[in-house]
């Protein structure tokens, strides 16, 4: 199956930038997916196809992969960005959606 | 605006059986693939199965494959999963999510509903 790697947390002051990596084995010829979820609430997608946003995600969010490495990358962080995110991907017929172990963002 | 409903979790003992509903509005429920993902306590998003919008077509994740069933009544605009023979290890937050028209992701989600398998 295919496995996803992410750093179990990552801090950053308000107003900095934060960059949430996912690894994975040539995870760069897939497309990454990105949730952010909020303490006692369900995950909202915040990034789809590497680097798309849906309507109403803040331009703050954004997504690039390539090679070994997808980035979720926070802008001009605020407090109400403290959240878990989780990447996502597509891992095969017999292991399709395939979750990472997620990172847990703080706001110091 | 999509909304997704879920019910039917609770206390349940081990071996017991439970049915899951997953109610959806704000959107053309025949015309989208649906999820079941859970998330045990204090851990991370777990896939469980996906189901083909007219129902005809259902995949399962491996520790899952065989005790759990998904379905849908379009009629209604319900998704269901049946999970037989619980366990300890299906104690988690079961959350129905919708499959966009295309991509592979999950573009909206519910609430969740609390399943606790204890005796």
């Amino acid at each position: 199956s295919y496995a996803l790697t992410q750093p179990p947390s990552v801090s950053v002051a308000p107003g900095q930038t934060a960059r949430i990596t996912c690894g994975g084995n040539n995870i760069g010829s897939k497309s990454v997916h990105w949730y952010q979820q909020k303490p006692g609430q369900a995950p909202v997608l915040v990034v789809y196809d590497d680097s798309d946003r849906p309507s109403g995600i803040p331009e703050r969010f954004s997504g690039s992969n390539s090679e070994n490495t997808a980035t979720l990358t926070i802008s001009r962080v605020e407090a109400g960005d403290e959240a878990d995110y989780y990447c996502q991907v597509w891992g095969s017929t017999s292991d399709p959606y395939v979750f990472g172990p997620g990172t847990r963002v703080t706001v110091l | 605006q999509v909304h997704l409903v879920e019910s039917g979790g609770g206390v349940v003992q081990p071996g017991r059986s439970l049915r899951l509903s997953c109610a959806a509005s704000g959107f053309t429920f025949t015309t989208y693939p649906m999820h079941w993902v859970r998330q045990a306590p204090g851990k991370g998003l777990e896939w469980v199965a996906i189901i083909s919008s007219d129902g005809t077509n259902k995949y399962y994740a491996d520790s899952v494959t065989g005790r759990f069933t998904i379905s849908r009544d379009n009629s209604k605009n319900i998704l269901f999963l049946q999970i037989n023979t619980l366990r300890i290890e299906d104690t988690a937050v079961y959350y129905c999510a919708r499959h966009p028209s295309s991509g592979w992701y999950l573009d909206y989600w519910g609430h969740g509903t609390l399943v606790t398998v204890s005796s």
